[in-house]
């Protein structure tokens, strides 16, 4: 089974504080790892991908395969970073079975303060 | 490109009765996803649709039931509707299986209330 846990149902931090999301997963073989992120009066849209090791927005995350951890981090939080974040997880529903699900966190709400 | 198209947007029905919602996905996509958003549950995916074809399906009764057309517009069905089926509906759409070279792309939901 694939899990995926974001301890934090909220994050309040302070405008040009750090910021970080903590997103834990549990999966048996190697998993694709996201974050979305849904702004207010927005849909729900992608962030980044583990895969990219890219920098989106200033927010960056690092897999962690020991602590399987992807925890979503940027140096300087922005208010317009306020919003919900989303851990997710593509992963085999079923060994070999080629049937794939993708499994969300249940969210954490960043909320900036100015 | 046009994004992914949710309706209706609102749906206010009573317990018992059946309720459709529909999605048309971005241009060129084949997948559809559907999940459930609830404050308590979060999104929880109920399935998936591959050229007309549900390849995955989620843990939910059969009262969930779904299709996708030629056309790959997909639509939702549940039938005998609980309180507990009150819920945001999100419809995704994906060139592929939503992996990391097909991340999904979500419309704005429909907001289902059961009475």
């Amino acid at each position: 089974a694939q899990r995926v846990t974001q301890p934090e149902k909220l994050l309040s931090v302070f405008k040009g504080a750090p910021v970080e999301l903590k997103c834990n997963y549990s999966y048996s073989g190697s998993p694709e790892l996201f974050w979305y992120v849904q702004y207010s009066r927005q849909r729900l849209q992608l962030l980044l991908r583990h895969i990219s090791r890219e920098s989106i927005k200033g927010f960056t995350a690092d897999l962690n395969k020991g602590e399987t951890s992807f925890h979503l981090k940027k140096p300087f939080a922005q208010e317009e970073d306020s919003a919900m974040y989303y851990c997710a997880l593509m992963g085999e529903r079923y060994s070999g079975a080629g049937s794939y699900q993708l499994t969300f966190g249940k969210g954490t709400k960043l909320s900036v303060i100015p | 490109k046009a994004g992914v198209t949710q309706t209706p947007r609102y749906l206010i029905k009573t317990r018992g009765q059946q309720v459709t919602l529909s999605c048309s996905p971005i241009s060129g996509h084949r997948s559809v996803s559907w999940y459930q958003q609830t404050p308590g549950q979060g999104l929880q995916f109920l399935f998936e649709y591959f050229s007309e074809t549900q390849r995955n399906k989620g843990n939910f009764p059969g009262r969930f039931s779904g299709r996708q057309f030629s056309n790959s517009r997909s639509e939702m069905n549940v039938s005998t509707l609980e309180l507990g089926d009150s819920a945001l509906y999100l419809c995704a759409s994906s060139s592929d299986r939503g992996g990391y070279n097909s991340p999904l792309h979500f419309g704005n939901g429909t907001r289902l209330t059961v009475t």
